[in-house]
């Protein structure tokens, strides 16, 4: 079965500055889907950014980019210039490649990043 | 606005109690999927739809029912609640099974 582990439950960074969260995953598969989610204190489910597997390519969405490492099967997120607005609990989650497998995700445990002025 | 509606925000029940969430989707979604948060464990899948008429078991199911007479309603049931069933639920809804997911408000179930 597939598994992903965040292994930092806490991380803080100093506004500004740049930050990074970490992510492993477990898959036999050979493409798949990786993703990150914002949960701001409004307990809202924000997308941050997506990577699909077969792309070599790092995805990036303005201040957010990842680091994907296929063979170590890690899935950075790294923040740059960070702002207040950018604390939140932080989830990565896998999706496997196959429409039988019904489009469900597979989340990590979460990282809380706080963010100090 | 369209997006993923879940019914109640806040509900506290003594462990026994059954009830019932609800979740409606005015997108046209497919497939819809409830979820679980609980601290240091992330969201977890409990129960999902591929289509109306169907559901299926996700990671952790047990002690819960779900059904989907309607292809915009998703409902997730508590027959007998139990104070391990205290926790924020996640409704989410998805077009085809490459998409992003919609994602409700949450639904906080507290049982004593």
């Amino acid at each position: 079965a597939q598994t992903v582990t965040q292994s930092q439950p806490e991380m803080s960074v100093q506004e500004a500055e740049t930050v990074t969260l970490s992510c492993t995953y477990d898959t036999s598969e050979s493409d798949y889907y990786l993703f990150w989610y914002k949960q701001p204190p409004s307990r809202q489910m924000i997308l941050v950014i997506r990577q699909e597997a077969y792309k070599q390519q790092n995805a990036t969405e303005n201040r957010f980019s990842v680091n994907f490492q296929k063979a170590a099967k890690s899935f950075s997120l790294k923040i740059s210039d960070s702002q207040l607005g950018d604390a939140a609990m932080y989830f990565c989650a896998y999706r496997g490649p196959r429409a039988n497998q019904g489009g469900k995700l597979i989340f990590g445990q979460g990282t809380e990043l706080s963010v100090k002025p | 606005n369209a997006g993923v509606t879940q019914t109640p925000k806040f509900r506290v029940l003594k462990t026994g109690q059954s009830m019932t969430l609800l979740c409606a989707q005015d997108m046209n979604h497919e497939y819809m999927y409830w979820y679980r948060q609980d601290p240091g464990m992330g969201l977890r899948l409990i129960h999902y739809s591929v289509g109306e008429g169907t559901t299926a078991k996700g990671e952790v199911p047990d002690g819960y029912n779900v059904s989907r007479l309607k292809k915009q309603n998703f409902l997730l049931g508590l027959e007998s609640a139990a104070p391990s069933q205290t926790s924020v639920y996640f409704c989410a809804s998805l077009q085809d099974p490459y998409g992003v997911l919609t994602f409700g408000a949450g639904s906080r179930l507290t049982v004593l």
